[in-house]
This record gives C-alpha cells, sequence and structure tokens, in this order.
C-alpha cells in the first residue's frame, strides 16, 4: 500500500484566493483526520470523520475553512479565501478501527502571499 | 492552554547512549498515549504507544514509561543510534489509538551525535 497520500506537495497561492488540498486515504482505513502544523502552536487537529461522517470540527479555526469526504477514500480541506496566517503544513492522516494508531501522509506546505 | 507538554525543545545523546524524551499532560481523560517520529519533509510516523492500564511498554530499543499520578511519560531509546536524529512528537487521546484524534506536545528535537 502506498500510505495516506496528499496533493499538493508545495502550494504558494495570493491572499484572497480559494485553496483546496487533497488527501486519499490508505485503502480499508475508516477514520480520516486533518492536522495543521504550526511553529506557533505545533500539531493541531482541525476536524476528523469516521465512515464519511464529519465527527468533531472544533478546531476548524473559521468559516473560511470546510472539509469533506466525497467517498470512503478520499478527502479535500478548502480554504476559502486564503489568508497570510494560513500558511502552515497540513496533514492527513488516517486510521483503521478505534484501536490503530493513525498513519500520517507527507503533508502539504501551504504559503499564502 | 497546552494539555500536552514538552518542555525540552532539544536534546543532544551521544551515540551508543540512552536517549530519554520527556512529556507531561494535564488532562485526566487521556487514557492513551503515543510517541511519533518526524523526518523533515515527512509525516510524523508511530513510534510505540501506551495504555493507561500499563506502566511499561517495549518495543525493541525503544521504551515508553507511563505515570499516571504525575501525568508523565516518558520515551527511553537504548542504544541511541544516528537514525534515531528526528523530532519526537508525544500525543495523547481519549480513546485508544486515537480514534477521536490525537493531542500533541510540540516536539523534542533529538540528535545523536557520532
Amino acid at each position: 500500500d502506498a500510505g495516506v497520500i496528499q496533493s499538493p506537495r508545495h502550494e504558494v497561492t495570493e491572499m484572497g484566493q480559494e485553496v483546496t488540498l487533497r488527501c486519499k486515504l490508505i485503502s480499508g482505513h475508516n477514520s480520516l483526520f486533518w492536522y495543521r502544523q504550526t511553529m506557533m502552536r505545533g500539531l493541531e487537529l482541525l476536524i476528523y470523520f469516521n465512515n464519511n461522517v464529519p465527527i468533531d470540527d472544533s478546531g476548524m479555526p473559521e468559516d473560511r475553512f470546510s472539509a469533506k469526504m466525497p467517498n470512503a477514500s478520499f478527502s479535500t480541506l478548502k480554504i476559502q479565501p486564503s489568508e497570510p496566517r494560513d500558511s502552515a503544513v497540513y496533514f492527513c492522516a488516517s486510521s483503521a478501527n478505534r484501536e490503530a494508531e493513525a498513519f500520517f501522509g507527507q503533508g502539504t506546505r501551504l504559503t499564502v502571499v | 492552554d497546552q494539555q500536552v507538554k514538552q518542555n525540552s525543545p532539544s536534546l543532544s545523546v551521544q551515540e551508543g547512549r540512552i536517549s530519554i524524551l520527556n512529556c507531561d499532560y494535564t488532562n485526566s481523560m487521556f487514557d492513551y498515549f503515543l510517541w511519533y517520529k518526524k523526518y523533515p519533509a515527512e509525516g510524523p510516523t508511530f513510534l510505540i504507544s501506551i495504555s493507561s492500564i500499563k506502566d511499561k511498554n517495549e518495543d525493541g530499543r525503544f521504551t515508553v514509561f507511563l505515570n499516571k499520578s504525575a501525568k508523565h511519560l516518558s520515551l527511553h531509546i537504548v542504544p541511541s543510534q544516528p537514525g534515531d536524529s528526528a523530532v519526537y512528537f508525544c500525543a495523547a487521546s481519549g480513546t485508544r489509538g486515537g480514534a477521536d484524534g490525537l493531542t500533541f506536545g510540540k516536539g523534542t528535537h533529538l540528535i545523536i551525535q557520532p
């Protein structure tokens, strides 16, 4: 298995533009997590899904952020409009069941200028 | 307010010696703890975990100790090898395995010196 796959690896965009980050889960996994890493706050959980259903989005910073799971193997995190303070590394992770550790993708480094 | 704290941003250890990384937590609802290792430009990789019903878990060179009364856990690596140089994150969950998401510390950068 290729593991959790995120795209793009790097994204540079102008303030005000829409940004979409993508994540493909490991086959057979049914939980999906989006994390954000910044120098100031470290790794923070933004939202997680279980069986395609959003369970907890309390970590999503603002209404500008939204996440979807259109099917069991794929998720998107959208920021509209983007702002410079959204610059961070965004990680997607998946797990197989309630007793498994989460496996992380390689992350998307987002820079908003 | 940080619920998981790693108070040492960096740690330097000589190759072959023991590395001890520490982690403290404040939320008594946490009952499952994990350590992740991260190399630059890669995602965190799971290393070892421990349930709150145990006080020790060992996997090869890696051992995690949990002191629930002190809300403290530590990761021991012995002997330390150059490939162990990385950032180590302590993480905690209210359910086994992090099914409800993980709360991370800010990490400790471990440097193994030859």
